[in-house]
């Protein structure tokens, strides 16, 4: 079965470090989404992407944030200078249609800014 | 505001018993309503979506539009059932929205 892929699963950074987490969708989806999770809170949505541009963003996704596609088959999601507060689990999730039904998720990467 | 509570943190049952996680959501649109299951370490995965109405791995789940809930059902606990379960509400049909969880321990 086809699966998205996360690297790393596991990134320590220092404050005020820029960190870039990668994700692999599944080859023929369109859509393209980054959720976050901080321990012990919900799983929350950041992002969504289709056609080289964000469809929509939440109030987290502020200007520290981007996402880019830069091959074809990366999906990046840059956080330019780390917060101690974006330590998190972030879940890259990719779907054929814009529909949550269609979803798969990657299995994340934890995030530890120190 | 859409939001999805789940009540329990942790909900803990021994194997052959009955489980029902509960989950009740806030939403003026026509809801569309997930429970994703994540095993110990590993991804986020689908279980059941409303509109399918089918059982997976045994467990059910029925949108009460009444009383705006969407509890996870099973007969039989079993061991493997062990692990976090989300409830997700889909917002404009693309965008979700989760619960904070609760961690199902099936107990031998």
């Amino acid at each position: 079965e086809p699966e998205v892929t996360q690297t790393p699963s596991h990134q320590v950074t220092q404050m005020g470090q820029e960190v870039i987490l990668r994700c692999v969708p599944i080859s023929n989806h369109l859509y393209f989404y980054w959720y976050r999770q901080i321990l012990g809170q919900k799983v929350e949505f950041l992002v969504s992407f289709y056609n080289n541009e964000i469809s929509e963003k939440s109030e987290i996704f502020d200007d520290q944030f981007s996402v880019e596609r830069p091959d074809g088959s990366n999906f990046t999601l840059k956080i330019r200078s780390t917060k101690l507060e974006d330590s998190a689990m972030y879940f890259c999730a990719s779907s054929v249609e814009d529909r949550a039904y269609g979803y798969t998720f990657g299995s994340g990467t934890r995030l530890t800014v120190v | 505001a859409q939001r999805v509570t789940q009540p329990e943190k942790l909900l803990s049952v021994f194997k052959g018993a009955p489980v029902e996680l509960k989950c009740n959501y806030s939403y003026s649109g026509s809801p569309e309503l997930f429970w994703y299951v994540q095993y110990s370490r590993q991804r986020l995965q689908l279980l059941l979506r409303h509109i399918s109405r089918e059982s997976i791995k045994g467990f059910t789940a029925d949108l009460n539009k009444g009383e705006t809930s969407f509890h996870l059902k099973k007969p039989f606990a079993q061991e493997e059932d062990s692990a976090m379960y989300y409830c997700a509400l889909s917002v404009y049909g693309n965008k979700l929205v989760f619960g904070a969880g609760t961690i199902l321990r099936v107990k031998s």
